[in-house]
């Protein structure tokens, strides 16, 4: 299983792009790199997934550089709605990936 | 489109008591499906993960057990609940045998036991 390391915590204020990088050294050739957001009181919700390069939603951007022994996650122009946690998740959920591992993600704050 | 649902959203039990959370998957068949604890602050704990009708794997031993009657319908249960079994308790379903795709959570199930 491929362990994940985050920061802990990070602040941003509005209006800004905030990046948030996670290490994955151990990661496996099947495994795909994804992200969730968490508010409190809720479960996490679905944000991004990648394998390899950069992947972009509407709502935010992956890099993975060539190695995928880490992964950025990108939020542009944040508001103060986006405070939230931020998990990276490394895994295969059609072979075992299910024992994916959430770690204790990031925290941003986003202030005014 | 898929839902999935979970009650109820709060729920305090007293020491001793039983248990049973249930959750409900819609518009998907054979799914992958999960139970997650998370204690305040912390980040989610794998309990339970169920790859069909009456299979079970757990991750971690506890005082909590679960079962897939149906196979969209994960239940977590308790025969005497303690105080460490307080916390904020979330199902997930995921597509069954892909490799690309993630979890969907449900809204979750806040238990204080006192």
């Amino acid at each position: 299983l491929a362990k994940t390391t985050q920061p802990i915590s990070m602040d941003s204020y509005e209006g800004q792009e905030v990046n948030i990088t996670c290490s994955h050294n151990n990661i496996a050739t099947n495994d795909y790199i994804t992200w969730y957001q968490q508010f409190p009181s809720q479960g996490p919700r679905f944000i991004i997934q990648g394998y390899k390069t950069k992947v972009t939603n509407e709502v935010a951007s992956l890099f993975i550089p060539a190695d995928r022994k880490s992964s950025t996650l990108s939020l542009p122009r944040v508001s103060l709605s986006d405070t939230a946690v931020y998990y990276c998740l490394v895994g295969d959920l059609g072979t075992g990936g299910f024992k994916t591992i959430f770690g204790a993600g990031t925290r941003l704050f986003v202030k005014a | 489109s898929q839902t999935i649902h979970q009650w109820p959203a709060t729920l305090v039990q007293p020491v001793g008591s039983p248990l049973s959370l249930e959750c409900t998957v819609e518009g998907t068949s054979n799914p992958n499906l999960y139970w997650y604890r998370q204690a305040a602050g912390r980040g989610l704990q794998l309990l339970f993960y169920s790859v069909g009708i009456g299979q079970i794997s757990s991750e971690v031993p506890q005082n909590l057990s679960a079962s897939r009657p149906q196979d969209r319908q994960f239940i977590l249960s308790s025969k005497k609940l303690l105080l460490s079994d307080s916390g904020f308790y979330l199902c997930a379903w995921s597509v069954r045998d892909r490799g690309q795709g993630g979890y969907t959570f449900g809204s979750g199930t806040r238990l204080t036991v006192v």
